[in-house]
């Protein structure tokens, strides 16, 4: 069975400041990872996703994240933190082949500082 | 990609009653799945729904309590059953659509 490990709870960083969340998955095959968002009160919205391929995926509001195979991590990025990215971010994990449960981390929630 | 209409969007329910929540697709789908978010938690996975066939639950939940209906291919219900405090989450449906998973807006439910 697949599992999803996000290891910060709870992270605080400036705005303008550059932003990493850490994800950790564990899949005996290629997985599709999943990076989703959730502000407050609202449901949630796709960030990107890896199928295969390249393993730099770009999304939406200026994130990026890496899929490294050999650290079973896809880590999420962003390079300048802006106050409405204030939010709670889930990364999860589905089989490699759809159609499946998607598991998801526990969360991080990311607070903003000007 | 599909679109998943989920209503109720929110209600607040007395304990000991039942909330039924639907979730229709814009598309034909195989698989609907139901997931809870308790308060300050992340999404748990109640069952997978395909259609013609019994639900299959996830450990921790059971069909008594969360009964689930998939007449068609773009239709589904979740029902919460007996409901108490412990009960409020939201509840959401979501799809496979063979570029990502969608999901619902979500419902809210309170139990009081």
């Amino acid at each position: 069975a697949q599992s999803v490990t996000q290891p910060d709870i709870h992270i605080t960083v400036s705005e303008g400041a550059s932003l990493e969340l850490r994800c950790n998955y564990s899949y005996g095959a290629t997985p599709y990872l999943f990076w989703y968002v959730q502000s407050p009160g609202q449901g949630l919205q796709l960030l990107l996703k890896y199928f295969s391929g390249d393993t730099l995926v770009q999304g939406i509001k200026g994130f990026e994240a890496e899929f490294k195979r050999s650290q079973s991590s896809f880590n999420l990025r962003k390079p300048s933190v802006h106050w409405s990215d204030a939010a709670e971010y889930f990364c999860a994990v589905a089989p490699g082949r759809g159609n499946e449960k998607l598991t998801f981390g526990t969360g991080t929630r990311l607070t903003i500082i000007p | 990609s599909a679109v998943i209409s989920q209503k109720p969007s929110r209600d607040i329910c007395q304990r000991g009653t039942s909330l039924t929540i639907q979730c229709q697709v814009d598309s034909q789908v195989t698989m609907m799945f139901w997931y809870r978010q308790q308060p300050g938690q992340s999404l748990t996975l109640i069952a997978t729904a395909n259609q013609g066939s019994e639900a299959t639950y996830e450990s921790g939940f059971v069909i008594d309590k969360f009964p689930i209906s998939r007449p068609n291919l773009t239709f589904s219900t979740l029902t919460v059953s007996n409901m108490s405090p412990e009960d409020s989450s939201i509840y959401l449906c979501s799809v496979w659509t063979g570029l990502g998973y969608t999901f619902g807006s979500g419902t809210r439910l309170t139990v009081v």
